[in-house]
């Protein structure tokens, strides 16, 4: 069965721009959630969807901010963009009371 | 505050030899841990986890251990190939639907 497609794969921003990326999670996964990657911080959590609502949100401005469609896809959207938010975004889904997260391949924003 | 932490940024090992990659928690509420490895360009990759209520988890060439009582968790890779050659995450799940990433450990297998 297909992956977890993130588009677009690489953008370039300025500052101050706005940015939204996409995921479609696997197939019957109702759970999306974004994570922000970073040289020297790891995976940092954004936040995760269940069926259309936000669960857990992580420690990140509000800029920062998602939704999910009753598809299960998902967006991210960052306003105001600054430097400091280039990086690999990833999403990952997973089935219902399943614990691995299955990533797709993220999508890589530069802001100039 | 980093609650998952890889303190070696990067690990250097000959083929056919044993890596071994460590990760520490403060939080002795995680009931659960993960491995995932990353390729360039790729999203990571689920590779073995562990339950607090084991203390190992075993598949293949890739052996997890936890360490409760020092909140410390390894990840033993027997024989290492060149493939291997990853960035190597530790994940625990506190329970409210996120993972707490480490900041990786790169692995390079020589040849």
């Amino acid at each position: 069965k297909a992956g977890v497609t993130q588009t677009p794969r690489y953008l370039i921003k300025t500052r101050g721009q706005q940015v939204t990326l996409s995921c479609s999670p696997i197939s019957g996964h109702r759970s999306v959630s974004w994570y922000q990657q970073t040289p020297g911080q790891g995976l940092q959590f954004l936040f995760e969807y269940f069926s259309e609502t936000q669960r857990n949100k992580g420690n990140f401005p509000g800029r920062f901010s998602g939704r999910q469609f009753s598809n299960s896809r998902s967006e991210m959207n960052v306003s105001t963009l600054e430097l400091g938010d280039s990086a690999l975004y990833l999403c990952a889904s997973s089935g219902s009371g399943a614990n691995v997260l299955t990533f797709g391949a993220g999508s890589r924003l530069t802001v100039l | 505050d980093q609650q998952v932490k890889q303190n070696s940024p990067s690990l250097s090992v000959q083929e056919g030899r044993i890596s071994i990659l460590n990760c520490d928690y403060t939080n002795s509420m995680f009931d659960y841990f993960l491995w995932y490895k990353k390729y360039p360009a790729e999203g990571p990759t689920f590779l073995i986890s562990i339950s607090s209520i084991k203390d190992k988890n075993e598949d293949g060439r890739f052996t997890v251990f936890l360490n409760k009582s020092a909140k410390h968790l390894s990840l033993h890779i027997v024989p290492s190939q060149p493939g291997d050659s990853a960035v190597y995450f530790c994940a625990a799940i506190p329970g409210t639907y996120k993972y707490i990433f480490g900041t990786g450990t790169r692995l390079k297998v020589l040849a």
